[in-house]
């Protein structure tokens, strides 16, 4: 079964800190893998796909095929990125999204 | 407000009753998905559709579960006999078939069962 593990249920850091949100998927296929963000009391949006390649709100995800990984990096948090994160995958012939548990990120001032 | 709205947003029953909830996904939009989502987990896939046509259903849709969308533009979701465990956020969602399977997802209706 595709898996998707986010390890790390809160991570809280300073403002202008490194911030690094670990996603780890199994191996299967060709997964595309997304970050999903929900800020509070909004609804889940899209924040970044790993096929686009492109930085969202200074955001940027690489995909390590051979550490089968997909970490969210962004090299100054700010307090506006304090939000539920979630790692997400498709496969091949597949719509659904498997979605990791999240990663609750804190930004402090 | 065009984006994908969700019917009630919160719905509280007692075990053994019946329950529907209703999607609205964006216009244009041609496939619809309902997931669950617990506390403290990320999104469970349930079901999707395209048009008016289901064309995936998770082993989690057990045969209380039964989703459609009859005219291939809002969904309903009815649990049968609820229970405890039904508990959670049913979340919709919608996307284009030309797009990048990104999905625009609704505000969710938290189903309580007592």
């Amino acid at each position: 079964a595709q898996r998707v593990t986010q390890p790390e249920k809160l991570l809280s850091v300073f403002k202008g800190a490194p911030v690094e949100l670990k996603c780890n998927y199994s191996y299967s296929g060709s997964p595309e893998l997304f970050w999903y963000v929900q800020y509070s009391r909004q609804r889940l949006q899209l924040l970044l796909r790993h096929i686009s390649r492109e930085s969202i709100k200074g955001f940027t995800a690489d995909l390590n095929k051979g550490e089968t990984s997909f970490h969210l990096k962004k090299p100054f948090a700010q307090e506006e990125d304090s939000a539920m994160y979630y790692c997400a995958r498709t496969d091949t012939g597949r719509r659904a999204l498997t979605f990791g548990s999240g990663t609750r990120l804190q930004v402090q001032p | 407000d065009t984006g994908v709205s969700q019917d009630p947003r919160h719905k509280i029953t007692k075990r053994g009753q019946n329950v529907t909830f209703r999607c609205d996904p964006i216009s244009e939009h041609n496939r619809l998905y309902w997931y669950r989502q617990t506390l403290g987990q990320g999104p469970e896939f349930l079901t999707y559709f395209q048009n008016e046509a289901q064309l995936e259903k998770s082993r989690l849709l057990s045969d209380r579960f039964s989703a459609e969308r009859p005219k291939g533009s809002f969904s309903t979701l009815e649990i049968q006999r609820t229970e405890q465990g039904d508990s959670a956020m049913y979340l919709c969602a919608s996307s284009l078939i030309l797009s990048s399977n990104e999905q625009f997802f609704g505000p969710g209706t938290r189903l309580t069962v007592l």
